[in-house]
């Protein structure tokens, strides 16, 4: 069966360090795989897209690589801030699948002071 | 730009009756709109995807008569939940797909009903 997996567990790291979320995924075939973030009450906010063709994609303090082999997406935050502090959730558009984007259960990251 | 209007944000409705979501695209055009649902502390579940001019399509288990859906124009995605009941208290949010390559989804802000 299909899958997309992200640590449910909460993540806690210190101010200024690096976070780094998983997805991985199983029976797949994703042509692109985008990164949101969602905070409490709201609706997620798109940060990032990485195509199958891409290894690597950055945005100001944030990176994304994907690995078709492993079947996995590893989201970095550089000097995280508490204001980072949010659900992030990675997203899967398959091939053929005419847009539609499936989601991972996200990961919550706490960032503290 | 890329801007996904959703209303209302919060609703609470009496058992029984229905209640009708907007989403609207303010500064783009969107054939295709897509409805979720997200519980507690879960991911969002894809209801259905909306289609401008023609017949929602539901995903597997999701009842079409219960939640209907209407796209009459490029920028207005409307889901009503008919006879709600208490299991249907949820946060919705609708999503659409700005024309701009390589960028993602746009979300509404969802909203989240409450049947009591």
């Amino acid at each position: 069966s299909q899958k997309i997996e992200q640590n449910s567990e909460a993540l806690n790291i210190q101010e200024g360090k690096t976070a780094t979320l998983t997805c991985n995924y199983t029976n797949y075939s994703p042509a692109y795989l985008q990164w949101y973030r969602q905070d409490p009450g709201r609706g997620p906010v798109f940060l990032l897209l990485i195509r199958e063709n891409e290894k690597e994609k950055r945005k100001e303090r944030l990176k994304v690589t994907f690995d078709t082999t492993l079947k996995q997406s590893l989201f970095h935050i550089t000097a995280s801030q508490p204001a980072d502090s949010a659900t992030y959730l990675c997203a899967l558009m398959n091939n053929n699948a005419g847009n539609m984007l499936t989601f991972g259960g996200g990961t919550r990251l706490m960032v503290k002071p | 730009g890329a801007v996904v209007s959703q209303h209302p944000s919060r609703v609470i409705c009496k058992s029984g009756t229905s209640v009708k979501i907007e989403c609207r695209s303010l500064d783009f055009q969107a054939t295709t709109m897509f409805w979720y649902r997200q519980f507690p502390k879960q991911s969002l579940m894809l209801m259905a995807t909306s289609n401008e001019g023609s017949k929602a399509t539901y995903e597997q288990g999701v009842e079409k008569d219960k939640f209907l859906i209407n796209h009459a124009s490029l920028t207005l995605s409307t889901l009503t939940v008919t006879s709600a009941h208490p299991e249907d208290s949820s946060f919705y949010i609708c999503s659409a797909t700005p024309p701009v390559d390589g960028y993602g989804y746009t979300f509404g802000s969802g909203t989240r009903l409450t049947v009591v």
